[in-house]
């Protein structure tokens, strides 16, 4: 059973940098497609972006300009930093295995609040 | 259109048949498959139907997936109380070059 597992940083400054990584367990994460996706509190879901194994990104055009995703295969983990953040990037951030047009696992969740 | 439009609310009573619609437009739903997540309250959104209909092992076949040109259905027949959650549609975006999500729909089972 695919296991995914966020972590970072629960609460960040205005302007500053959002980091949080994605831990799999269960299976390897080489040769598939992972994807962050955040919810803001009472709110619907975006999708953030998604790398994959090899590195090669595609990113949301709202928030490319802001956005950096990476893998660390040896650790089976990827990871996401949005640079610049305001209070509208408050969210609950959801890191989750993507078959390309859908996400068959996804993480518990971790909320991210924005705030001095 | 860059966002799939769900209606707010669905409701029924134990063992009804309730139907959820999902629109999009030619750059999405009219050229792309379809799949549902369900989110129960509190919890991380989970699929429900892929590719348009397409039932994850697991899933009760209760829950039943269409597509019909520019839009989708998911329909829950026999409704049970632990059906009680959000539910989202969501399809691949051209224009995007990503996937989008609908804007949600509450099922309350009275």
């Amino acid at each position: 059973q695919v296991q995914l597992q966020e972590s970072g940083p629960g609460l960040v400054k205005p302007s500053e940098t959002l980091s949080l990584t994605c831990t799999v367990s269960g299976d390897s994460i080489s040769g598939y497609y992972w994807s962050w996706i955040r919810q803001p509190a009472g709110k619907g879901l975006e999708w953030i972006g998604r790398i994959y194994t090899s590195g090669s990104t595609n990113y949301n055009p709202s928030l490319k300009s802001r956005v950096t995703m990476s893998v660390d295969t040896s650790k089976n983990q990827f990871s996401l930093k949005l640079s610049s953040v305001t209070a509208a990037d408050t969210a609950v951030y959801y890191c989750a295995r993507d078959r390309v047009d859908y996400f068959d696992y996804w993480g518990q969740g971790t909320l991210v609040t924005v705030s001095s | 259109q860059s966002v799939l439009t769900q209606p707010p609310s669905a409701s029924g009573t134990p063992g009804q048949r309730v139907t959820i619609s999902c629109s999009g437009g030619s750059s999405n739903i009219g050229t792309n498959i379809v799949h549902w997540y369900q989110q129960l309250p509190g919890t991380a959104p989970k699929l429900l139907i892929y590719r348009n209909y397409q039932r994850p092992s697991g899933v009760p076949d209760r829950f039943s997936g269409s597509k019909s040109g520019t839009s989708a259905s998911l329909a829950i027949s026999g409704l049970q109380s632990e059906d009680e959650a959000d539910y989202y549609c969501a399809s691949w975006n051209d224009s995007l070059n990503g996937p989008i999500f609908g804007t949600g729909t509450k099922v309350t089972v009275l």
